[in-house]
């Protein structure tokens, strides 16, 4: 166990829809990362947030937003769902430079 | 950005054998960590390696940085070593976004 929680662990949405994914860091991390794994694309970074502000965006879509919240909770949503969305959705926490942790991810099927 | 590249792509082992998973970088890196991911699409932490050698059982890496690579041996595999590893790093003096390689998927015959 990691120590990050996210969830739903499944989640199961219709094209158009917006859904949002939520990630708890491990006690202590100010740092929260979001990663996509996809079957083409790999695993790749999204959005880092550092103690409530925005600190690095990867290739994220517009049609995704992330926001910290004042608890270093951590939100995902995505809106205006595609096919190609499907994926599993990481989150992680650590401090900067040092150890990420991630959690079990949440596994997006848009239908 | 850093390019991270893993070798080799597909490996099959029987039991009891030895491996070494190859990981190099483009760039000097202050984040290099070693994931497993099982099954059942969890990503487990292995090692977090920027430089040096580290063990944890049967399993032990060693990050040459000077020279832009990491490798990680796994000793008398077992069946539940199976599934993908992958291999992340980030720049120095950079934010802490991980690049991960395209993984090395690990088969374990008994």
């Amino acid at each position: 166990d990691s120590g990050v929680t996210q969830t739903p662990k499944h989640l199961i949405t219709a094209t158009g829809q917006r859904v949002t994914l939520r990630c708890s860091p491990r006690s202590g991390d100010l740092s929260v990362y979001w990663y996509q794994q996809s079957l083409d694309q790999g695993l790749q970074f999204l959005i880092q947030y550092y103690n409530g502000e925005e600190r690095a965006k990867g290739n994220i879509l517009e049609r995704f937003s992330a926001q910290q919240f004042p608890d270093l909770h951590s939100e995902l949503n995505l809106s205006s769902l595609e096919l190609g969305d499907s994926a599993l959705y990481f989150c992680a926490s650590g401090g900067l430079g040092e150890t990420q942790y991630f959690g079990p991810g949440t596994r997006l099927l848009v239908l | 950005g850093i390019q991270v590249e893993q070798s080799p792509p597909d490996l099959i082992l029987q039991e009891g054998a030895n491996s070494t998973l190859r990981c190099n970088f483009s760039d000097s890196v202050n984040n290099l960590q070693w994931f497993h991911q099982n099954p059942w699409g969890q990503l487990i932490n292995l090692f977090y390696i920027p430089s040096g050698t580290k063990q944890n059982g049967r399993l032990s890496a060693t990050t040459v940085a000077t020279e832009r690579y990491s490798l990680l041996y796994i000793s008398s595999s077992q069946t539940t070593d199976s599934g993908v590893y992958f291999c992340a790093a980030s720049l120095t003096g950079a934010n802490s976004k991980l690049t991960f390689g395209k993984g090395i998927t690990l088969s374990v015959r008994p």
